[in-house]
């Protein structure tokens, strides 16, 4: 099994900072990744996959890059609904797995 | 519109049984992989089975292996998950997703249903 781990765990981030968040894998993935953003209550929503192509509809301060085993996720200027928690994931090999998430916070 | 719904969540006792669904519409189903995700409360997201748009492969987390069978019916446009000896830590939000690509088990999920809760307590 490919273990994701996520960090940090939380990133406190002023409206209009900029987040990087982190995600690396135990194996290499090529560029077999995904990211989300989940919300309480919600369904996840798909942000990037191919480790760096937006889904359809995100907005372009999302951004992916990476490869192999580490992998990143910048949002480049916190809006007020970007306050949740991200996972990344891996469809390289079965099973697909999560990173443990990070949440993103007010600061 | 893509909408996937699930239903047949609820409270179980340890060692029972119940028999998720998720009914699709929006998109021609028997073309994509879905698979189930899991959430349990105050946890994060857990990959829990999937498979192929025939229902020829399926794949599943060593946890639920044996215990849990993912199916489909096409003409029904319904997904599946029959899951036997429930245990306290089956305890989630039950998510059906959809796979990103047709045809490929792409499985950067595009589209997901508002998940069905699974209560597993005596």
């Amino acid at each position: 099994e490919i273990v994701m781990t996520q960090s940090p765990a939380t990133l406190s981030v002023s409206p209009g900072q900029r987040a990087t968040l982190s995600c690396r894998a135990s194996q290499r993935l090529s560029s077999n990744l995904a990211w989300y953003q989940h919300k309480p209550g919600q369904a996840p929503r798909l942000l990037i996959y191919g480790a760096s192509t937006r889904a359809t509809g995100i907005p372009a301060r999302f951004s992916g890059s990476g490869s192999g085993t580490e992998f990143t996720l910048t949002i480049s200027s916190l809006q007020s609904e970007d306050f949740a928690v991200y996972y990344c994931q891996h469809y390289n090999a079965w099973p697909r797995t999560f990173g443990q998430g990070t949440k993103v916070e007010i600061k | 519109e893509v909408q996937l719904v699930e239903s047949g969540g609820g409270l179980v006792q340890p060692g029972g049984s119940l028999r998720l669904a998720c009914t699709a519409s929006g998109f021609t189903f028997s073309r994509y992989w879905m698979s189930w995700v899991r959430q349990a409360p105050g946890k994060g997201l857990e990959w829990v089975a999937n498979i192929k748009q025939d229902g020829s492969d399926k794949y599943y987390v060593d946890s639920v292996k044996g215990r849990f069978s993912i199916s489909r019916d096409n003409a029904d446009n319904s997904l599946y998950l029959q899951m036997i000896s429930l245990r306290a830590e089956d305890t989630a939000m039950y998510y059906c997703a959809r796979a990103l690509l047709q045809l490929e088990p792409y499985d950067a999920f595009d589209f997901w249903g508002q998940g069905t809760m699974v209560t597993v307590s005596s």
